[in-house]
């Protein structure tokens, strides 16, 4: 069945370094992609997607590029700030069915 | 304030007892998921609705129903609860009854503790 794979946390960061979140999926159909993000007592919150090959999704200095032939959406940001201290949820959903599939997390921690 | 809104924030109950959990989608979203979030299993899908009808179903446990009412809102109802029930319930909307390219909006949840 479908399913993602992300990297296994925590990923601890100095503010202004370079983040990447790994990402993989597997999926019969074409899905679409998605990241959220998820800050302490809070609900997800849609982060970026990209519905199809070599699209580049972006928000708040956060990019993901779909990329098909390695089955990966890989999260980056150029210089995190503490405030971006949380947990990243990468998912997927496939034309006609009604839910997502998701990561299982990767809790992000930005020291000052 | 995403406008989804769900109540209680936090439940704690005693095991084998009932819940009722609510749920108010965003104005003009017609579509409502469940969805369970644990520590040892992740985010798990429960239930969708659409324009009041059941759409699709996922790990839902038996003891587990929902409904969604006339005015689009929704209620997740957990009976004869057990300790591994314990975990944040969250209910999410979006306007189209499939994901599509759009994402959902997720309420901030229901932290259900069962002693």
């Amino acid at each position: 069945g479908d399913s993602v794979t992300q990297m296994e946390g925590p990923v601890t960061l100095s503010e202004e370094a370079f983040l990447t979140i790994n990402c993989t999926y597997t999926a019969t159909g074409y899905p679409s992609l998605f990241w959220y993000v998820q800050y302490p007592g809070e609900g997800l919150q849609l982060l970026l997607k990209a519905t199809k090959a070599d699209d580049k999704g972006s928000n708040k200095g956060f990019e993901a590029t779909y990329r098909k032939e390695t089955t990966s959406f890989h999260l980056e940001k150029g210089s995190v700030q503490v405030s971006d201290s949380a947990v990243y949820f990468c998912a997927l959903s496939t034309s006609g069915t009604y839910k997502y599939i998701f990561g299982t997390g990767t809790r992000l921690k930005v020291l000052a | 304030d995403s406008g989804v809104t769900q109540t209680p924030k936090h439940l704690i109950t005693a095991t084998g007892q009932r819940v009722t959990l609510r749920c108010s989608p965003r104005s003009g979203d017609l579509s409502v998921y469940w969805y369970q979030q644990s520590l040892d299993q992740g985010l798990q899908f429960l239930i969708q609705y659409y324009n009041g009808e059941e759409r699709a179903k996922g790990n839902i446990l038996e003891r587990f129903s929902a409904q969604q009412f006339p005015d689009l809102h929704s209620e997740l109802n957990l009976s004869s609860l057990e300790l591994g029930d314990s975990a944040l319930y969250f209910c999410a909307s979006s306007v189209s009854p499939g994901t599509g390219g759009d994402g959902y909006t997720f309420g901030s949840g229901t932290r259900l503790t069962v002693v």
